[in-house]
């Protein structure tokens, strides 16, 4: 079974301030993990994901997360939020190995305050 | 350029309506999804395929039927709309078996109405 809890359904930042979106996950299997960001009327386009390899994974758009095993965290931050970074973004987690289901939170919607 | 495609991208229709949501990738992949996306943002599995003549329901229970007949091309259709199926509709693909990480490249979506 694996699950995804994103913390803070809306989070507010302004612009040039630092970005941290917070996703814990469960897995009774080695994850993958994932953050997709979706923009008004749009589908999910992927930022980053976490295959087993380095646990700080850089992504698009200046986009970090860090996965953390002891705490089964895989928090997504940026340095300086711009005002393009609004929008919704989604964790995910899927077990390794192919056949694996792909579950994703509930998002967070970000807003960049001028 | 490999990529997934939705049409219509915008549907308003009367209830009773037979509707079918079109989605086709190029992508070269054998596994396709359906979800249904509310106005609270979460992403719910309607749908699946693990390649041509593979249909499996998902997580949330769908009166929607989907078709698989030829790789790149995974139908979904509404015989009857109602109201209650105002929602987004994305399709997505993915690799299938060792070459898949999990990752999923989703089409733009149809928004579909039903007055």
């Amino acid at each position: 079974a694996q699950s995804v809890t994103q913390l803070g359904s809306h989070v507010s930042v302004s612009e040039g301030a630092l970005v941290l979106l917070r996703c814990n996950y469960s897995s009774s299997v080695p994850p993958y993990l994932f953050w997709y960001v979706q923009y008004p009327n749009q589908g999910l386009q992927l930022l980053l994901k976490y295959t087993s390899a380095a646990t700080l994974v850089k992504g698009i758009n200046g986009f970090e997360a860090e996965f953390k095993k002891s705490e089964t965290s895989f928090h997504l931050t940026k340095p300086s939020a711009h005002m393009s970074d609004a929008a919704e973004y989604f964790c995910a987690v899927s077990g390794s190995g192919g056949y694996q289901k792909v579950t994703f939170g509930t998002g967070t919607k970000l807003q960049v305050i001028p | 350029e490999a990529d997934i495609y939705q049409t219509p991208r915008y549907l308003v229709i009367g209830t009773g309506k037979k509707i079918t949501l079109e989605c086709s990738q190029t992508m070269g992949h054998d596994k396709m999804y359906w979800y249904q996306q509310d106005p609270g943002m979460e992403l719910h599995l309607i749908h699946y395929s693990y390649g041509v003549n593979s249909t499996e329901k998902g997580d949330l229970s769908s009166e929607s039927t989907v078709s698989r007949i030829r790789t790149e091309h995974f139908p979904l259709t509404l015989e009857s709309a109602r109201p209650s199926h105002t929602s987004q509709y994305l399709c997505a693909s993915s690799e299938l078996g060792l070459a898949n990480t999990g990752e999923l490249f989703f089409g733009e979506g149809s928004r579909l109405t039903v007055l």
